[in-house]
């Protein structure tokens, strides 16, 4: 079954302190991996995005790592912010004529000062 | 503002009554999506176009739930005889075919409650 997992499931940090989130996923065919950040009430929006090949990619602040041998990923946020605070999804795209997202439950990531 | 908009924002229905929610992709998209999240999960697909052919359903799309994209632009989402388990966050994307990730973008969502 294709599936993703994230962890932890939630987190409090004080702001400018650095952390890093976990995402496992067992989707074949992979086509590529994302990382989503949700403010609450709205849409996913996109902050990373790497295909089989790439192992490390870079947004500002976020920094995204993916070992495609383990199907693991991680996203690292540096010096984080009041307004990092929200949902960080990871999505996996199926690699068949849909390219359907299979997304991950989330860790919500609240920050505080 | 990632330029696929989603109306009505907030639906408040009783059990039992229909709602019908629009989605508008980016111009050029030619490719169409809904997905449902419920609270505390991650978005989960329900359906895809491309142009004005619904491709794929989900398994999650019971037959009180039907999707049309007639002119290949804008699409809606009905759902009949609703009920408190369809209380959800409905989700649109869209994303183009030429390009070679294939990136959806999503609008901000209808959040549907069904008391």
């Amino acid at each position: 079954k294709n599936q993703v997992e994230q962890s932890p499931q939630s987190l409090i940090i004080l702001e400018g302190k650095n952390c890093t989130l976990q995402c496992n996923y067992t989707v074949s065919p992979f086509s590529n991996l994302r990382w989503y950040k949700q403010d609450t009430g709205r849409g996913p929006v996109s902050l990373t995005i790497m295909t089989f090949s790439e192992n490390t990619k870079s947004n500002r602040r976020y920094t995204a790592t993916l070992d495609a041998d383990t199907k693991q990923s991680s996203l690292h946020i540096t010096a984080s912010q009041l307004s990092d605070s929200a949902s960080y999804i990871c999505v996996v795209t199926l690699m068949d004529s849909s390219y359907k997202l299979i997304f991950g439950s989330g860790t919500r990531l609240l920050v505080r000062p | 503002d990632t330029g696929v908009s989603q109306d009505p924002r907030h639906k408040i229905t009783k059990r039992g009554q229909n709602v019908t929610f629009r989605c508008d992709p980016i111009s050029e998209h030619n490719r169409l999506y809904w997905y449902r999240q419920t609270l505390g999960q991650g978005p989960e697909f329900l359906t895809y176009f491309q142009n004005e052919a619904q491709l794929e359903k989900s398994r999650l799309l019971s037959d009180r739930f039907s999707a049309e994209r007639p002119k290949g632009s804008f699409s809606t989402l009905e759902i009949q005889r609703t009920e408190q388990g369809d209380s959800a966050m409905y989700l649109c994307a869209s994303s183009t075919t030429s390009g070679s990730k294939n990136e959806q973008f999503f609008g901000p969502g209808t959040r549907l409650t069904v008391l």
